[in-house]
């Protein structure tokens, strides 16, 4: 069974520019999450992928969006760069339609905005 | 929404030391209630969750958790901490309704345990 990816390990942008940022969920899974984690705090919710369709969202601006695709992978793109998105985005697979709400995380994606 | 607090930010123990994390959580509904592990240079790990029945819970590696609802509590516990067990722990709720139903994470307790 192979776990969670993401894609890449590191990045550093310029504020202003935008990025995007890729995930393939675990075998089997058909719901995605993804999280900010700032340094020295825990993973905040950006939102969540269920077949192709966003399925909630946290308290994020609309430059932060992303996509599902129908193999379940997904991106999470970002806008008009700013200092503060500079965090760890943690990736994260789950099966919905089997009724668990375990969530399988990825390594994450280190960005640095500068 | 739910919100998760954890009280030690940072916590240091010897070997063999007993080990309680406390976390609590405001919401008013049906929780799940979860403890992840990040260990150095690994991804998040789920250590144990509850969902219903016995609040007493037990995990990978000798972790337990109980679930105590009158306190809006799900402190971790292990009766006896090794060296590899240093990480960052990080207690999640997930509500039952609307935008509770999204994971939501306390700020993390860094572990060390000294050999």
């Amino acid at each position: 069974e192979t776990g969670v990816t993401q894609s890449p390990t590191h990045l550093i942008k310029t504020r202003g520019q935008q990025v995007t940022l890729r995930c393939s969920s675990q075998s089997g899974h058909n719901t995605v999450s993804w999280y900010q984690q700032a340094l020295g705090q825990g993973p905040q919710f950006i939102f969540q992928y269920y077949r192709e369709e966003e399925n909630g969202r946290g308290n994020f601006p609309p430059r932060f969006s992303g996509l599902q695709f129908p193999n379940y992978s997904s991106e999470l793109n970002v806008n008009a760069l700013e200092l503060d998105d500079s965090a760890l985005y943690l990736c994260a697979s789950s099966s919905r339609d089997r009724g668990s709400y375990e969530q399988y995380f990825g390594p994450g994606t280190r960005l640095t905005v500068t | 929404a739910q919100s998760v607090s954890q009280h030690n930010h940072h916590v240091i123990l010897s070997e063999a030391a007993s080990l309680e994390l406390g976390c609590n959580y405001s919401y008013g509904g049906t929780v799940n209630l979860f403890w992840y592990v990040q260990y150095p240079g690994q991804h998040l790990q789920l250590l144990l969750k509850y969902f219903s029945g016995d609040p007493l819970v037990k995990g990978i590696k000798g972790f337990e958790a109980e679930f105590i609802k009158s306190k809006f509590s799900f402190n971790l516990r292990k009766p006896s901490v090794q060296w590899s067990d240093t990480a960052e722990y990080f207690c999640a709720v997930r509500g039952s309704s609307g935008s509770a139903r999204q994971l939501t994470f306390g700020s993390g307790t860094q572990l060390t345990v000294l050999p």
